[in-house]
């Protein structure tokens, strides 16, 4: 089954980049994205990733990709406080279901 | 933007009790979703449903829950006798079809509380 792992906490401080990792076991996975959840919204798509790529920029935004070493990491650079959220890994193998990470809280501090 | 729209967003109901939670997803979207996060604990899968069928469920989705799409606009999932452990933010996602590439739009949820 798919499993995916992140680490649970991130503080960063305001104008420093951020590195938040995820791993995931299903070699399948056709599509990885990064949701941002702010505090009392929802799931907001940030990006994501398909699985022949192993970068994509999207202004602040680097995604990484090692298929070999099924590694996936966002970059957010300039880390401003509006960054401030939890930060979901996803994958997806084209089963019509997302399996989400436990979530990255990331804080930014002054 | 179009956006997935759930109601209420906090319910708060006593065990035993049928709870229905509603989302209206993006009008030109054919495939729907319910996932479930418990506090602290990760985003999961509950079910899909295309077609005015269900296409997949996981094996938290037994028999007291149920979804519906009562008329054009509504997706609705039931819970017909909560429990303790049902408490969750509950959110619902739309998609146009079913490949990971159209993405998915996720609700802003909303907040199960079983007392």
């Amino acid at each position: 089954g798919e499993d995916v792992e992140q680490s649970l906490f991130l503080s960063v401080r305001e104008g420093d980049s951020s590195v938040i990792n995820c791993t995931y076991t299903d070699s399948s996975s056709t599509y990885l994205y990064w949701y941002k959840q702010e505090p009392g919204a929802g799931l907001q798509l940030l990006t994501y990733i398909f699985s022949n790529m192993d970068m994509k920029q999207d202004q602040r935004l680097t995604v990484l990709l090692n298929k070999k070493d099924k590694h996936l990491s966002l970059r957010i650079a300039d880390t401003q406080t509006g960054d401030s959220a939890i930060y979901f890994c996803a994958e997806d193998n084209n089963d019509y279901k997302l399996s989400f990470g436990a979530g990255t809280t990331v804080t930014v501090r002054a | 933007e179009p956006e997935v729209t759930q109601t209420p967003s906090h319910q708060v109901t006593q065990m035993g009790q049928e709870v229905i939670l509603r989302c209206v997803p993006i009008s030109n979207h054919l495939y729907f979703y319910w996932y479930r996060q418990i506090l602290g604990q990760k985003v999961e899968f509950l079910v899909s449903f295309y077609n005015n069928e269900i296409s997949e469920k996981s094996e938290i989705f037994d028999d007291q829950f149920s979804v519906e799409r009562p008329d054009g606009s509504n997706f609705t999932l039931k819970i017909r006798s909560t429990k303790l452990e049902d408490s969750a933010m509950y959110f619902c996602a739309s998609s146009p079809q079913g490949e990971a590439n159209y993405g998915y739009t996720f609700g802003s949820g909303t907040r199960l509380t079983v007392v």
